[in-house]
């Protein structure tokens, strides 16, 4: 069965910066791109970030590109996300994804984290 | 202002058959396939239909989706009062390098 785990989510002052985890079970880990996907209060799905199987490949939206940064230790099964000058509008649950076969295409979800960032 | 637009709420009775659309341009879904997304608030997104018209196991024939061009749709047919949810398309974008949501749908079974 597969399974993702975020954690790391909390209360961060503006400017600040915050790491995200996502804990994968259930599948052959190094050879799945894996991607964040994240929802503000009130406001729809937004894509975050993606990275390949082996972490030769990453994309970013334009909203966080430069400020956040995606990686993956495939011998821990795990994926991170590290948010940097964070806003007020970065406040969302972060959810971490798996990718199969289609760039868009996300099989499987984590529960979410919740990360608000607030003075 | 999304990439991919979506009526933002659609409804139907118990039994009826809804459709939701999702307009789009050439870079996504003029090029590349729309998957679909179930979100219940609280919960984690559940992946309904991948690649246009394919139903990952488990998601009830009621579920049905199709495209055109740069247009794409999800039907719902026997509605049921579970089906009540956020629905969002959701496609690859050749000229931003990314992942592009619609706006969300909000089905309210009546």
């Amino acid at each position: 069965e597969v399974q993702l785990l975020e954690s790391g989510g909390g209360l961060v002052q503006p400017g600040g910066s915050l790491r995200l985890s996502c804990e994968a079970s259930g599948f052959t880990f190094s050879n799945s791109a894996m991607t964040w996907v994240r929802q503000a209060p009130g406001k729809g799905l937004e894509w975050v970030s993606t990275i390949s199987g082996g972490s030769t490949s990453t994309h970013y939206a334009d909203s966080v590109r430069g400020r956040f940064t995606i990686s993956r230790d495939n011998s821990k099964g795990t994926l991170y996300l590290l948010m940097t000058s964070l806003r007020g509008e970065d406040t969302a649950v972060y959810y971490c994804a798996k990718v199969s076969a289609g760039m868009a295409h996300f099989d499987f979800w984590g529960q979410g984290t919740l990360v608000t960032v607030s003075s | 202002q999304s990439a991919l637009t979506q009526p933002p709420s659609a409804s139907g009775t118990l039994g009826q058959r809804v459709s939701i659309s999702c307009s789009g341009s050439g870079s996504n879904l003029g090029d590349n396939s729309v998957n679909w997304y179930q979100h219940l608030p609280g919960t984690a997104p559940k992946l309904l239909i991948f690649s246009n018209s394919q139903r990952p196991s488990g998601v009830p024939d009621r579920f049905s989706g199709s495209k055109s061009g740069t247009s794409a749709s999800l039907a719902i047919s026997g509605l049921q009062s579970e089906d009540e949810a956020e629905y969002y398309c959701a496609a690859w974008d050749d000229n931003l390098m990314g992942v592009v949501f619609g706006g969300g749908t909000r089905l309210t079974v009546l």
